[in-house]
């Protein structure tokens, strides 16, 4: 059952801490994106990779946060310091690169930070 | 800059009910439109994923449409259960940078 896999479910920490969140996309899927859900603003486009390259990262703060693709099976976001306000779920989805294609997420990550 | 939109923001139906969510976006420049469900604390589970060239896609209960020309969709849910329950997202993928554009979603409940 192919499916995209995060890594923490949940995570707490405090304020200033680094946080890295993990996304294994489906296999043989060469698109990644990195969505944050809050209450007020919804589902927000963080960054965007295809065959591992970053595409589109306009939607993340770039002070604090980083996102990498060090190999096709993993993807990672990065915040440091992390924030109150970085308080969210964190979702990936994958997919294959051309329009007409499905986007899968996974479970998301649901950070807090105290 | 693409804008979509989910009317109502919230639907509460007692369970039998046929009932029609609404979707709409600003730019008709898209490659498709897919509707997802999230539960309360889940991720996202796709629903129905309608190319730029269908009009709709059906799945058991569900129905969605497209119109691009008036940049709207609906998902119709027929004879609603209590297992219905739930936050339905619309989100366009955007021609170009291809990325998905998602609404702020409908949450309905269905009431047994």
């Amino acid at each position: 059952d192919a499916r995209v896999t995060q890594t923490p479910r949940h995570k707490v920490t405090e304020m200033g801490q680094e946080v890295t969140m993990r996304c294994q996309p489906i296999l043989g899927h060469n698109t990644v994106f990195w969505y944050r859900q809050t209450m007020m603003q919804g589902l927000e486009l963080l960054a965007y990779f295809r065959n591992r390259a970053p595409l589109d990262d306009s939607g993340m703060p770039k002070d604090r946060f980083s996102a990498e693709m060090p190999d096709a099976t993993l993807a990672t976001l990065k915040i440091q310091p992390s924030e109150p306000r970085d308080s969210a779920v964190y979702f990936c989805a994958s997919g294959l690169s051309g329009g007409d294609t499905e986007a899968f997420f996974g479970q998301g990550t649901r950070l807090t930070v105290v | 800059k693409q804008e979509v939109t989910q009317i109502p923001a919230a639907l509460s139906v007692p369970e039998g009910e046929n009932l029609v969510l609404n979707c709409s976006f600003t730019d008709s420049a898209i490659y498709n439109l897919q509707w997802f469900r999230q539960d309360p604390g889940k991720g996202l589970t796709s629903l129905l994923l309608i190319q730029s060239s269908q009009r709709e896609q059906t799945s058991g209960r569900l129905n969605a449409s497209l119109d691009k020309s008036s940049g709207r969709s609906t998902l119709y849910i027929a004879a609603s259960q209590p297992g219905d329950s739930a936050t339905y997202l619309c989100a366009v993928r955007i021609q170009g940078a291809q990325k998905l554009v998602f609404g702020q979603g409908t949450r309905l409940t269905i009431n047994p």
